[in-house]
């Protein structure tokens, strides 16, 4: 298995455009994870989704993101009008969840600079 | 929502066993306990979960004490590639239970 695939693995885009992330999942896992790295705040949840439902999307920062889980194998995070302020490394990981949720598996992580 | 509290850093050698402890006095019951691990430039990584007592794998053992306040990690025979952050984690029950990482334990492991 390829693992969580992420694209793109960087991004430069200006202040106001919008940033669109993505995520494939690995195959069989049912609950995908988005979450933002920074020094400053260090590694947060943005939004959970099991079985394709967004579970609790209370970590998003504002009405600027946004997240979609369309099918089993694809998500997006994206950021509309983007800010400075939100560079950071995007992550986001997958797991089997039955009950609990099992080991998370991280994708490499996409690094977005907003100048 | 379950808080953790953990070292900010730790220094070791190598060969030598190191042991990270993690409080988390308001944990739930039905969180379990959970530690990653981290390199630069990467995601992190599972290392091992569990509920109550111990917990052993090929990369690490975890004790909880009867009251779950507190868990702790130990490697044995740390090599230099065991440097990284290690985050403990408490939740994950599947009910919209947030998963949070704390501020993690930087650990160096010097030769």
């Amino acid at each position: 298995d390829a693992g969580v695939i992420q694209s793109p693995r960087h991004e430069v885009t200006e202040m106001g455009q919008e940033v669109t992330l993505r995520c494939k999942p690995i195959s069989g896992h049912n609950s995908l994870f988005w979450y933002r790295q920074t020094m400053m705040r260090g590694l947060e949840l943005l939004i959970y989704f099991n079985n394709n439902v967004p579970i609790d999307d209370s970590g998003m920062p504002e009405d600027r993101f946004s997240a979609k889980m369309p099918n089993a194998s694809f998500s997006t995070l994206k950021i509309q009008p983007s800010e400075p302020r939100d560079s950071a490394v995007y992550f986001c990981a997958s797991s089997f969840t039955s009950g609990r949720v099992y080991e998370q598996y991280f994708g490499p992580g996409t690094r977005l600079t907003v100048t | 929502l379950a808080k953790t509290t953990q070292p900010i850093s730790m220094d070791s050698y190598e060969g030598q066993e190191v042991n990270i402890t993690c409080s988390h006095n308001n944990i739930a019951t039905n969180d379990y306990i959970t530690w990653y691990q981290q390199f630069p430039s990467q995601g992190p990584r599972f290392i091992i979960q569990g509920y109550k007592t111990k917990v052993t794998n090929e990369v690490a053992s975890l004790f909880i004490p009867a009251d779950r306040k507190s868990s702790t990690l130990s490697l044995p025979r740390v090599s230099l590639s065991d440097t990284a952050v290690y985050y403990c984690l408490v939740g994950g029950d599947n009910a919209g239970n947030m998963l949070t990482f704390g501020g993690g334990t930087r650990l160096m492991v010097k030769p």
